[in-house]
């Protein structure tokens, strides 16, 4: 099944801006926009972003995420070391009736 | 305090069969669409399969069809997954989620000859 498609990694400075992209399809991320994991190595994931513009409790408002088109992206402002995580961007496809998943995006705070 | 707990996952061969168990609590459990997902050693997550709140409705990953089976029973708040004709490239950390919001530890499945 065709998944979401992320870059596999992305450096920036700490207390700087990440945006990460997960480009889709008009069947899943153009319909609703996409959900937002942070996985930590040895892990479990975490979910910090509901598809409808939402922020689980518990998550930092310097998360944030929209949509355009059939890309989605999760913006984390003031980057701090303990964001340096793998993020993985997920929505359900109405045509495939099946959750898909990006391959991930390596989040490294320099 | 949530809790998701998974068990059942063990080292087999092609072929065989596996029932992973999910437990949880700290959560209504009931009014939770569940998931399963699995890892595969260093790659990125993979959906297999959920089941609606009620159990009427189940939808998998084309990978799994015909061969995975997903069930749930509300009254004691578990979530289960039956896996047949197991291949190797089912070896993964398989997790229990709630929604996506509740995940367990995952437990993990290797599957080789």
């Amino acid at each position: 099944q065709a998944g979401l498609t992320q870059p596999p990694s992305m450096s920036k400075a700490l207390r700087q801006t990440a945006t990460l992209t997960c480009t889709g399809t008009s069947n899943n991320v153009g319909k609703q926009g996409a959900a937002w994991l942070q996985q930590y190595q040895g892990h479990p994931p975490k979910l910090v972003w509901y598809m409808k513009n939402d922020r689980p409790s518990g998550i930092s408002e310097r998360f944030s995420a929209s949509r355009s088109g059939n890309t989605a992206s999760l913006t984390i402002t003031g980057l701090q070391p303990e964001d340096e995580a793998d993020y993985y961007c997920s929505a359900w496809d109405y045509s495939l009736e099946a959750w898909v998943f990006g391959g991930g995006t390596k989040l490294t705070v320099l | 305090e949530v809790q998701v707990v998974e068990s059942g996952g063990d080292l087999v061969h092609p072929g065989e069969s596996l029932r992973l168990s999910c437990v949880t609590s700290g959560f209504r459990f009931n009014d939770y669409w569940m998931h399963w997902l699995r890892q595969a050693p260093g790659k990125g997550l993979e959906w297999v399969a959920n089941i609606k709140p009620d159990g009427s409705e189940r939808f998998y990953v084309d990978s799994v069809k015909g061969r995975f089976t997903i069930s749930r029973d509300n009254a004691k708040r578990s979530l289960y997954l039956q896996m047949n004709s197991l291949r190797d490239e089912d070896t993964a950390l398989y997790y229990c989620a709630g929604a996506f919001d509740f995940w367990g530890q995952g437990t993990m499945l290797t599957v080789s000859s």
